[in-house]
């Protein structure tokens, strides 16, 4: 079936550095991707969205990066701090299925004070 | 701002008991989205609605079934419980597809 997975599963970052992570989909029909962040115990916490007609998007200290020649995600992180420490996922909607957000596997996010 | 509440956080049962999960969405949200997560798993989708309609249907067993109300809200009800129901359980919500979706903190599930 469709699927979104992610390359790594742990990234370990200095404090203060960049963070980027990366997520590659399947389904070449999806139209909207959302990156969310959870810490433990808790539910997905939305960081920032893009759409397919869109190749970037800004946030506070988010961009991400929509490649859909090779079907690649990217959430990139300005000066990590220790409290961006999490597992990040991104996530899919596909045309075809708008009511269901596909996860992909986690990664998870380690900052070195 | 209003959040996606979910009831109850925390829920204990036996196998083959049965469980309701309920869920609150953020005022005005007409869609609402439930998952299932294991311990170290990805978000399994569930089920969705839509203007209290189903919209979607993921891996959700047949022991399971869900509803949204007239208010939005909506709640999953999960009978004979086993074992390996054991997860936490997530609702989104959002305003329509193709939109923010956004999550509670989830009921953690124990079968005993």
């Amino acid at each position: 079936g469709e699927s979104v997975g992610l390359h790594l599963p742990t990234l370990s970052v200095q404090e203060g550095d960049n963070s980027i992570i990366n997520c590659a989909y399947s389904n070449s029909a999806s139209d909207y991707f959302i990156w969310y962040k959870q810490e433990s115990g808790k539910g997905p916490q939305f960081i920032i969205d893009i759409r397919s007609n869109m190749d970037k998007r800004q946030g506070q200290r988010v961009t991400v990066l929509l490649n859909k020649t090779v079907k690649h995600l990217s959430l990139q992180i300005a000066a990590t701090q220790p409290g961006d420490s999490a597992v990040y996922f991104c996530a899919e909607m596909p045309m075809d299925s708008s009511y269901k957000l596909i996860f992909g596997s986690g990664t998870r996010l380690l900052v070195r004070p | 701002a209003a959040g996606v509440i979910q009831s109850p956080r925390h829920l204990i049962k036996e196998k083959r008991e049965t469980a309701t999960l309920k869920c609150y969405p953020i005022p005005r949200h007409d869609t609402v989205y439930w998952y299932q997560q294991g311990p170290g798993q990805d978000p399994q989708f569930l089920i969705s609605f839509y203007e209290k309609m189903q919209s979607d249907k993921g891996s959700i067993p047949d022991r399971f079934s869900a509803q949204q109300f007239s208010d939005y809200h909506s709640e999953l009800n999960m009978s004979s419980l086993e074992l390996g129901d054991s997860a936490l359980y997530f609702c989104a919500s959002s305003f329509g597809p193709f939109t923010e979706a956004f999550f509670g903190q989830g009921t953690r599930l124990t079968v005993v």
